[in-house]
């Protein structure tokens, strides 16, 4: 059963607005991850928050963590043009045998 | 993509041929992973590798096997494609387990 999923499926933004793509999942997990895919190209690892964070930034990149509500958000600020892309959310469980990929956000920003 | 290599790149084959795929890395890596992409799937794992020998099954590992005789190599065989199968396969790294994976560049499969 997939375990991360996204919302929205689809977003498309102007140039210089920020993206908000959110995250649920159902069971406990020991950590987050964020991916990045160009069409036509491989995932590219954004950033990982622990079951034990709330918040990490990364350059124009926030990610906070709800344990309680099985839920994470990605903030990419002041967006751009380069950012268009699908954005993966993938849960790992302590065990670290199930690392499991949402279906993904597509983002559109629009120049 | 640094690092990692998959061969081929695009395939197209026939129903109920043999097709192995390869993934080579240059990171000596422990962990590697091979998993498909489908649209509205996102991605979901074939099988996995913890080192040289030590393989273990994923989600959706049926009609599939995999060999990694060396840390750089992890092979991923359909044994009789079916056009089910059909689909981007991606290789991934990973130094710990539970953490970063790097992906491979992928390998566009069509099975007529």
């Amino acid at each position: 059963s997939q375990q991360g999923e996204e919302d929205p499926q689809a977003l498309s933004i102007q140039e210089g607005e920020n993206a908000t793509m959110n995250c649920s999942y159902k069971t406990s997990i020991n950590n987050l991850q964020w991916y990045r895919q160009n069409s036509g190209r491989g995932l590219v690892h954004l950033i990982l928050i622990r079951s034990n964070e709330r918040e990490k930034h990364s350059g124009r990149l926030r990610v906070t963590l709800d344990t309680s509500k099985k839920s994470s958000s990605l903030l990419i600020t002041a967006s751009r043009a380069a950012d268009t892309a699908s954005y993966f959310c993938a849960t790992v469980d302590f065990d670290g045998q199930n690392f499991v990929f949402g279906p993904g956000t597509r983002l559109s920003v629009l120049p | 993509d640094a690092g990692i290599t998959q061969s081929p790149r695009h395939k197209v084959t026939e129903t109920g041929t043999p097709v192995t795929l390869r993934c080579h890395q240059t990171e000596n890596h422990r962990y590697m992973y091979w998993y498909r992409q489908d649209p509205g799937h996102g991605l979901r794992l074939i099988h996995y590798s913890y080192g040289v020998k030590d393989t273990d099954k994923g989600e959706v590992s049926d009609g599939y096997s995999v060999s990694r005789s060396k840390t750089e190599d992890f092979l991923l065989t359909l044994e009789s494609a079916t056009s089910s199968q059909t689909s981007v396969y991606f290789c991934a790294i990973s130094e710990v387990k539970r953490e970063t994976q790097y992906f491979g560049p992928g390998t566009r499969l069509l099975v007529l």
